[in-house]
């Protein structure tokens, strides 16, 4: 079974430019999150999707951040303009109702560095 | 969701068991206690996760005291790929319920 895939892997852009993620969850796994990881903290969860519909964004900063997930498949996360504070890792996650402990499997993340 | 409480840092021998502790005081009767890892530049991996019972799997073994207010991961023999920060998580087993992750143990292996 295929993992969580991301891309790009790593991504160096100046402040206020714009950049956008890419995230393709494991098959038939209908929620998924976007998840932004500081360095030296855990992973804190941006935005929460139950097929395409938001289950929860109450921590995403909706001023510059943005996240669709068409078709309740693949998922992009934007920031625009993006600030320094921005650098960190964007993990995205899927999980199963199927799975009786709904764990979440995480891709490899995005290391986004603003310059 | 309760807050857990983990040691900053532990190192163990290769080929040892790794215990490595939690506290989570104000857990709630319906909420689980979930482990997760991560190794350096990967996101982070499930290993297990339980209620009030004692869980085994392939990678752990999952001790829950009685009174449900600390748990201990076992790792039976600690390998140099086991080096990573492993996280400690109460949360309702529901679909839709996010991970609250706190900073994690980080566990270094030694040869």
């Amino acid at each position: 079974e295929a993992g969580v895939a991301q891309s790009p892997r790593y991504k160096i852009i100046e402040k206020r430019q714009s950049v956008a993620f890419w995230c393709n969850p494991i098959s038939g796994h209908a929620t998924l999150y976007w998840y932004q990881q500081i360095l030296g903290q855990g992973p804190k969860l941006l935005i929460q999707f139950q097929n395409n519909g938001v289950v929860d964004d109450s921590q995403l900063p909706k001023d510059r951040f943005s996240a669709e997930r068409l078709k309740g498949v693949d998922s992009t996360l934007k920031i625009q303009p993006a600030k320094l504070e921005d650098s960190a890792v964007y993990l995205c996650a899927s999980s199963s109702y199927r799975d009786r402990g709904y764990e979440q499997y995480f891709g490899p993340g995005t290391r986004l560095t603003v310059t | 969701d309760a807050k857990t409480t983990q040691p900053t840092s532990m190192d163990c021998a290769e080929g040892r068991a790794a215990n490595l502790p939690c506290n989570h005081s104000t857990i709630s009767g319906n909420e689980y206690v979930y482990w997760y890892r991560q190794i350096h530049s990967q996101g982070p991996q499930y290993i297990i996760h339980g209620l009030k019972n004692n869980e085994t799997n392939e990678m752990a073994s999952l001790i829950i005291t009685e009174d449900r207010k600390s748990s201990t991961l076992i790792l039976p023999h600690a390998t140099l790929r086991d080096t990573a920060v492993y996280y400690c998580i109460v949360k309702m087993a529901a679909a839709g319920n996010k991970l609250t992750f706190g900073g994690g143990t980080r566990v270094l292996v030694k040869p």
